[in-house]
């Protein structure tokens, strides 16, 4: 059973960096390709892609944020970790991670996501 | 910057057959685009529909299925169920990064 869960704080400030974990079980990230990655949702408005990471460790980005993002893994701690530096009030939605493969580019099993709030 | 269009809104008869579609600014879309389409109910977290353009999941309901027509990516629900009411999305592989649509509300009435 493939289940992942988001964690990280509710509410930034405008110009700091978020951190946001992704914990997951019932996979690997070692296996090959898997992948994790991260989508976000404006309240209201459409899904995101933001970043994915290949349990060979290739690493994609949204062309339009690559330079404020950054996503790791730690396979021990069947971890995934996204950092969005420089936030901004537009940067408010829920952020979702989850499970894909290389072959058929896909996601099917998604966290809950978890509501980020930027606003000083 | 790659945009991916759907139709904003669409409606159904309960019963009834739509078919939501998918269109990329760089042109037809192709199955190399491998198209995905995600359910999405409110104050939920989307769930997988179909993946690869045409493969359903092993929760999907037979009564959605995909297909590429007329340079698009196409999703088709046969036999509209009211619990069918929801945001539907699509997403598409750009040889590394991918983008998702602005979303179809689907409404069953």
């Amino acid at each position: 059973q493939i289940t992942l869960k988001e964690s990280g704080p509710t509410l930034v400030k405008p110009t700091q960096t978020l951190t946001l974990t992704c914990t997951f079980s019932g996979f690997s990230l070692s296996t090959t390709g898997v992948g994790v990655g991260w989508i976000r949702q404006p309240p209201g408005k459409a899904l995101e892609w933001l970043a994915l990471i290949y349990w060979n460790d290739d690493k994609r980005y949204s062309p339009s944020l690559k330079s404020r993002l950054t996503i790791t893994k730690d396979t021990s701690k069947n971890q995934v970790v996204l950092t969005m530096t420089n936030m901004d009030p537009v940067d408010t939605a829920t952020y979702y991670c989850a499970h894909g493969w290389s072959g058929s580019h896909n996601f099917d099993y998604w966290g809950q996501g978890t509501l980020v709030t930027v606003s000083s | 910057q790659t945009v991916v269009t759907q139709e904003p809104s669409l409606t159904v008869s309960p019963g009834g057959t739509v078919t939501l579609t998918c269109a990329s600014s760089t042109g037809a879309v192709t199955s190399g685009y491998y198209p995905n389409w995600f359910q999405q109910k409110p104050g939920q977290a989307p769930r997988a529909l179909i993946y690869s353009t045409s493969n359903r999941h092993s929760w999907t309901p037979a009564r959605f299925s995909g297909s590429l027509l007329g340079g698009k990516a196409a999703l088709t629900l046969s036999g509209v169920q009211p619990e069918d009411e929801a945001e539907y999305y699509c997403l598409l592989y750009y040889g590394g990064a991918q983008v998702f649509g602005g979303g179809t509300r689907l409404t069953v009435l």
